[in-house]
This record gives structure tokens, C-alpha cells and sequence, in this order.
């Protein structure tokens, strides 16, 4: 079984929606990274959780760390956030990856 | 939040031959991660690198096919030896500061012919 996984794989909404991309971890961690990869390769880091909840502009994240669960949400979606997430939990001081999440939001 | 340049974005290469990619930090780091990003994968870490020191390779992973050197606190290169179609990826730098900053290069997509 993957240290983390992510749940969906693909999805493709219509602009305007509302998103949840979900993570599961069975892992120790310290703090836990949500991830943005464009198609260029480029990758940013969204946020950094540690408990509790964050936002930033129309993005959310999530984290229960008793249940080793976090989700991102995305509201008003649009075609702009195109792009995969990546679900990067902290384990000792390196990073371990989620699968990603292709998100495509269509006009 | 650090920045790291990272280049070459891009390169096609003779299998064979070798490809040396260079990340430059604006900040001292304390550890750089290299990572291959295989199509359609996810990231899977080569090695770790700290100043001073040899790196620390992963499972899978050995220094005759990725050298890596770290020359001080701001700056790592990753070369990818000998050269087969299969090193076709996607290589990224990265580095942590503390728990609270993830950063990463942009980057090198390398084919290999």
C-alpha cells in the first residue's frame, strides 16, 4: 500500500465549480504540503498545514491529523487552474508524494 | 520563499553521452533534493545532497550514474551518465526550509535518443 494516496486521479469540472481533491496518508508527519504542477514542469508549493485549515485566495486546504486525512478545495473553479496537485506530506525532513491529481476545468 | 534556477528547462540527448543540470538557490540551504519525474508519475527522489559531505542515494539510485555535487550552501549539479532512452524524465531540485517552505526548480525535461 502507497504511504499516500490520492483520490481522484483524473478530474475534469466545468469552470465555475466547486473542487475536492482528497488525501490519505498512513504515515508519521510533521507538517503536510499541498503541491501545483503546471504542464511545463514547474512545481509550488500551495501550502504548508500543519493542523486545522488555510486559505488563500479561492483555494482551501484542510488537514485532520488524528484521521492522517487533508483535502483541497478549490471554489469558482477556472480553466487558470488547469494544472495537477500533488499531495506532499512532511516525513522526517524529506518530502513523500501523492500521485497527483490531473485537474482539467473546462470553459 | 527561496527561488531556485534550474537549467537546462529542456534538452535532447545521444544515449551515451552525459547531461549535467545545475541548481542555483538565492538563499543557503541546508539540503537539495534531486528527484526524477518519470511520464505520468509521480516524483520518486534520487539522492539528497548536503555541503560538505556525499550524497545519499536512494534505493535504486547509484553515484556512478548520478554524480551530484554540492560546492557550497546555494548551489547543486545532477549529472545523468551514460545516457539511455530510459533516463527520459523529468528532473527537478528542491530544497525544504524547515516545515514551512517547499521549493523546487523549474525543472529539466530531458529525452534521451
Amino acid at each position: 500500500k502507497n504511504e499516500v494516496e490520492q483520490s481522484p486521479q483524473n478530474l475534469t469540472a466545468q469552470e465555475g465549480e466547486f473542487i475536492t481533491i482528497n488525501c490519505s496518508y498512513s504515515v508519521g508527519i510533521s507538517a503536510l504540503h499541498w503541491l501545483q504542477q503546471h504542464p511545463g514542469g514547474g512545481i509550488v508549493s500551495l501550502f504548508m498545514l500543519s493542523s486545522g485549515k488555510k486559505k488563500h485566495g479561492r483555494l482551501i486546504a484542510t488537514i485532520n491529523i488524528q484521521e492522517k486525512h487533508s483535502s483541497l478545495h478549490i471554489t469558482a473553479s477556472h480553466p487558470r487552474d488547469s494544472a495537477v496537485y500533488i499531495c506532499a506530506p512532511l516525513k522526517g525532513n524529506k518530502l513523500v508524494f501523492g500521485a497527483g491529481t490531473i485537474l482539467r476545468v473546462k470553459s | 520563499s527561496a527561488v531556485i534556477s534550474q537549467k537546462p528547462s529542456r534538452d535532447i540527448c545521444q544515449r551515451g553521452t552525459s547531461l549535467t543540470i545545475q541548481c542555483q538557490v538565492d538563499s543557503q540551504v541546508t539540503m537539495m533534493f534531486w528527484y526524477r519525474q518519470q511520464p505520468g508519475q509521480s516524483l520518486t527522489l534520487i539522492a539528497t545532497a548536503n555541503q560538505g559531505s556525499e550524497a545519499t542515494y536512494e534505493s535504486g539510485f547509484v553515484i556512478d550514474k548520478f554524480p551530484i555535487s554540492r560546492p557550497n550552501l546555494t548551489f547543486s549539479t545532477l549529472t545523468v551518465s551514460n545516457m539511455s532512452p530510459e533516463d527520459s524524465s523529468i528532473y527537478l531540485c528542491s530544497s525544504l526550509r524547515g516545515t514551512t517552505e517547499a521549493f523546487f526548480g523549474q525543472g529539466t525535461r530531458l529525452t534521451v535518443v
